[in-house]
């Protein structure tokens, strides 16, 4: 059985950071090029970040509105992906979702609120 | 960026109806390899979103064949053949072309 599991989402204030896991199981992970996708408190679904596999050389490509705040990286030993989210706005807040390969699988998502 | 329109529902709908979901890019999904980039996905009420239809028309894994999707490069329809109640939910289509990946704003269904 597919598992994506997301943890590491919270509250946090204007400013600071926070970095959210995703731990999968289920299905061949080093290969897979994975993905963070958001969704906002009025519903609309938005793409963060995706990172490739090795045989690409882990590219990386972003949000152009996020890029040089947040960071996707990986772990296959864990089969792990990352997303370390710094200088965080209220218009971060959101729940978080990462993905599998196509969007074929998504973890049940982990809920960001930046307030003060 | 590569703009997703989708159109509404006149819900609620009666179960057992068919019904088509629309879904416009302002740009061509069609890729020189033949395949046209365009997902649908179904997201029920308090779930995760699910992967229904990717290259347009292919059914993803597990999915039911009342589901099927059609279009054109820009234009797209996702057909629901006899509306049940475990469709309830709503509906959103997303390119996967280029990036930024990009989706619609959802189309809900109800049903009666």
């Amino acid at each position: 059985e597919v598992q994506l599991v997301e943890t590491g989402g919270g509250l946090v204030q204007p400013g600071n950071s926070l970095k959210l896991s995703c731990a999968t199981s289920g299905f061949t992970f080093s290969t897979a090029w994975m993905n963070w996708i958001r969704q906002t408190p009025g519903k609309r679904l938005e793409w963060l970040a995706q990172i490739e596999d090795k045989s690409n050389n882990y590219f990386i490509s972003y949000l152009e509105s996020v890029k040089g705040r947040f960071t996707i990286s990986r772990d296959d030993s864990k089969s792990s992906v990352y997303l370390q989210m710094n200088n965080l706005k209220e218009e971060d807040t959101a729940i978080y979702y990462c993905t599998g390969p196509g969007g074929a699988y998504w973890g049940q998502g982990t809920l960001v609120t930046v307030s003060s | 960026d590569i703009v997703m329109t989708q159109g509404a529902l006149p819900n609620p709908v009666p179960s057992g109806e068919s019904v088509s979901i629309t879904c416009r890019s302002s740009k061509s999904l069609l890729y020189s390899d033949g395949k046209t980039y365009l997902n649908w996905y179904l997201q029920r009420p308090g779930q995760s979103p699910q992967l229904l239809i990717y290259w347009m028309s292919t059914r993803a894994s597990g999915v039911s064949d009342r589901f099927s999707g059609s279009g054109s490069g820009t234009d797209f329809t996702l057909k629901i053949s006899g509306v049940e109640a475990e469709d309830v939910g709503v509906y959103y289509c997303q390119q996967g072309l280029e990036f930024p990946l990009t989706f619609g704003s959802g189309t809900k269904l109800e049903i009666k």
